[in-house]
């Protein structure tokens, strides 16, 4: 079973524009990690944040945690066609060692 | 350094045949992770060691999945009898702390 859900599902915008995903989860954390993944360069970590942290920045990118509404956002500023990919949210699996659990995804596509 | 690899990248097998899928972890993480992902879906979690042992093996769906990592090292995920739903991509990650390092994934296409 997965956890997060992000929305949209899919997302198309023009190079240049921002992009904006949101997850949201159902148990209580203490970080929340976004991965990339496409078919170039497999799922790649882009960014964690602590439930503790309220907002993290990481070049272009932007993440957002609320704990209190059990949701996240990430944004994507200045977006380039090498941004398109499937973007995830995961969660700690309520466990010690660090078992994720991911949302579906959403799928950016940033048109040239 | 070089990353997480897993072969082979894309196996084909006839429904009912065994098949065994490789992980190499970077080099001093004690921590692996194998995941499955199906068409569309996030990945899920298959089962994780710590160095040799097999702490989680709850996400296998079944007894015909075995995984092993017998000197702490390179991992093993093995699938007997083969079913049409065993097609995903099965994907292998280290850790050293909290950010798990993926390999890129062995497609596996049950006939």
């Amino acid at each position: 079973s997965q956890q997060g859900e992000e929305d949209p599902q899919a997302l198309s915008i023009q190079e240049g524009e921002n992009a904006t995903m949101n997850c949201s989860y159902k148990t209580s954390i203490n970080n929340l990690q976004w991965y990339r993944q496409n078919s170039g360069r497999g799922l790649v970590h882009l960014i964690l944040i602590r439930s503790n942290e309220r907002e993290k920045h990481s070049g272009r990118l932007r993440v957002t945690l609320d704990t209190s509404k059990k949701s996240s956002s990430l944004l994507i500023t200045a977006s380039r066609a090498a941004d398109t990919a499937s973007y995830f949210c995961a969660t700690p699996g309520g466990t010690s060692y660090g078992k994720l659990t991911f949302g579906q995804g959403t799928i950016l596509t940033v048109h040239p | 350094g070089a990353g997480v690899s897993q072969s082979p990248r894309y196996k084909v097998a006839k429904r009912g045949q065994d098949v065994a899928l490789r992980c190499d972890p970077i080099s001093g993480h004690v921590s692996l992770f194998w995941y499955q992902q199906a068409l569309g879906q996030g990945p899920e979690f298959l089962t994780y060691f710590q160095n040799e042992a097999q702490l989680d093996k709850s996400g296998l769906p079944s007894d015909r999945f075995f995984a092993e990592r017998p000197e702490g090292s390179v991992s093993t995920l093995k699938i007997q009898r083969t079913q049409q739903e065993d097609s995903a991509v099965y994907l292998c990650a280290s850790s050293y702390q909290e950010t798990q390092y993926f390999g890129p994934g062995t497609r596996l296409l049950v006939l």
